[in-house]
């Protein structure tokens, strides 16, 4: 397996731009996690899927923030307008049983986003 | 509530041994995991303990969990520069309905 693939591997965009971050988990993971990662905020958790379906998206910091999931082999976070403060890594991680087991969950390599 | 603290950097001589350290609040954890992430890179997962362990040596790791004190450290030895990143801990739940809940991360610097 080639492990979680996120694209872009960098994104530059201007402020109140759409930018649309792709997301392909492993093969059989049943959960998807989105997270941010910012010097100042550290890791976050911004939403998770299990099969599919969104199951905690209180880290979803406003409503320019939307994630969907419309298979199991495929997920976006788009944000709609951008903001500067929106520039951070987006991560992408999969896991089977929800990471509660001795493998935890497989990150992808992220994704750089830079608003400007 | 969740909480898991590290502190922020370590800075160790090269074939000198590291400990990072990792508090964390929630008892019902059931794994608690090491992820390293090298620059520009995703977090990998280094190892992990179950719960109901106190220790567990992999080569040059050796994980130590201190339940009640809540507290979880990773020892490295013979530190090697390529060692340098940043070390997360994160404690996972039985149920799949929580996501893990990681810590800010500790840098460690490897002088050569």
């Amino acid at each position: 397996d080639a492990g979680v693939i996120q694209s872009p591997r960098h994104e530059v965009t201007e402020m109140g731009q759409e930018v649309t971050l792709r997301c392909k988990p492993i093969s059989g993971h049943d959960y998807l996690f989105w997270y941010r990662q910012t010097m100042m905020r550290g890791l976050e958790l911004l939403i998770y899927f299990n099969n599919n379906v969104p199951i905690d998206d209180s880290g979803m910091p406003e409503d320019r923030f939307s994630a969907k999931m419309p298979n199991a082999s495929f997920s976006t976070l788009k944000i709609q307008p951008s903001e500067p403060r929106d520039s951070a890594v987006y991560f992408c991680a999969s896991s089977a049983m929800g990471g509660q087991t001795n493998y935890g969950y497989t990150f992808g390599s992220g994704t750089r986003l830079t608003v400007v | 509530g969740e909480d898991v603290e590290q502190s922020l950097f370590l800075s160790v001589r090269e074939g000198d041994s590291s400990v990072i350290n990792c508090t964390y609040t929630d008892s019902s954890s059931t794994y608690l995991y090491w992820y390293k992430q090298e620059p520009g890179a995703g977090l990998q997962l280094l190892t992990y303990i179950f719960s109901n362990m106190d220790m567990k040596q992999d080569q040059r790791l050796t994980v130590l969990l201190n339940k009640k004190d809540k507290h979880l450290s990773l020892r490295i030895a013979d530190t090697q520069t390529g060692d340098s990143a940043i070390y997360f801990c994160a404690e996972g739940f039985y149920t799949g309905r929580r996501a893990l809940t990681f810590g800010s991360g500790t840098r460690l610097q490897v002088q050569p």
